[in-house]
């Protein structure tokens, strides 16, 4: 069974940095793109960043580029999203996303519960 | 980038009766190369990740009923829910993978009348 497994969410103040975590079971990593998407408080959907199968592609949102590193460590079945610089606009709740194949241009058919980030002082 | 909209914000259906959701994109999400739309469509019900019903704008994802159908090309897609059942009600997305960066459109909410 796929199980994606977001952490690392929690109340961070404005510019300071979090690393969100997503712990992936139940199918072969590293032949799947990852991706994280984010909803804001009564906002929709917002794509924020995808890498390849591989980790050798990555790409991002404009609202976060510059500032999030997305990146994968297939050896623990594990993908990460680093976030510097945030901003009361980064507070929402951050899904990690599989990829339907390895490339980034692919559907998400499976996604985590979701991990709260709100940045506030 | 590529902005999604979809019509309408939200709409009420009686039990058994059909729901149309429209989507639109402000570029054509058709690939020539391989005649595919990078278009999906997801259901979210309230304390759920979303969940892909369609994807390639009118394949249905394995486990999905065949109530959910998909249809479109180019800019123009539509999810059809053929007999709308209790446990339909959700917001529904219609997603663009064709163009970095990817997105999302606004979502409709869909109700029991």
């Amino acid at each position: 069974e796929v199980q994606l497994v977001d952490s690392g969410g929690g109340l961070v103040q404005p510019g300071g940095p979090l690393r969100l975590s997503c712990a992936a079971s139940g199918f072969t990593f590293s032949s799947y793109a990852m991706s994280w998407v984010r909803q804001a408080p009564g906002k929709g959907l917002e794509w924020v960043s995808v890498i390849s199968g591989s980790g050798g592609t990555t790409y991002y949102a404009g609202s976060v580029k510059g500032r999030f590193t997305i990146s994968r460590d297939n050896s623990k079945n594990t993908l990460f999203l680093q976030m510097n610089s945030l901003g009361a606009e980064d507070t929402a709740l951050y899904y990690c996303a599989r990829g339907s194949d390895s490339t980034s241009y692919s559907p998400l058919d499976y996604w985590g519960q979701g991990t709260l980030v709100t940045v506030s002082s | 980038d590529i902005v999604m909209t979809q019509s309408p914000d939200s709409l009420a259906v009686s039990l058994g009766e059909r729901a149309t959701i429209n989507c639109k994109s402000s570029q054509s999400l058709l690939y020539s190369s391989n005649n595919k739309n990078y278009l999906a469509w997801y259901q979210r019900k309230p304390g759920q990740p979303p969940k892909l019903l369609i994807y390639w704008a009118s394949t249905r994802e394995s486990g999905v009923p065949d109530r959910f159908s998909g249809s479109g090309s180019g800019t123009e897609f539509t999810l059809t829910i053929s007999s709308l059942q209790a446990e339909d009600v959700a917001v529904y997305y219609c997603h663009q993978y064709f163009s970095i960066p990817f997105t999302f459109g606004p979502g409709t909410k869909v109700d029991i009348k």
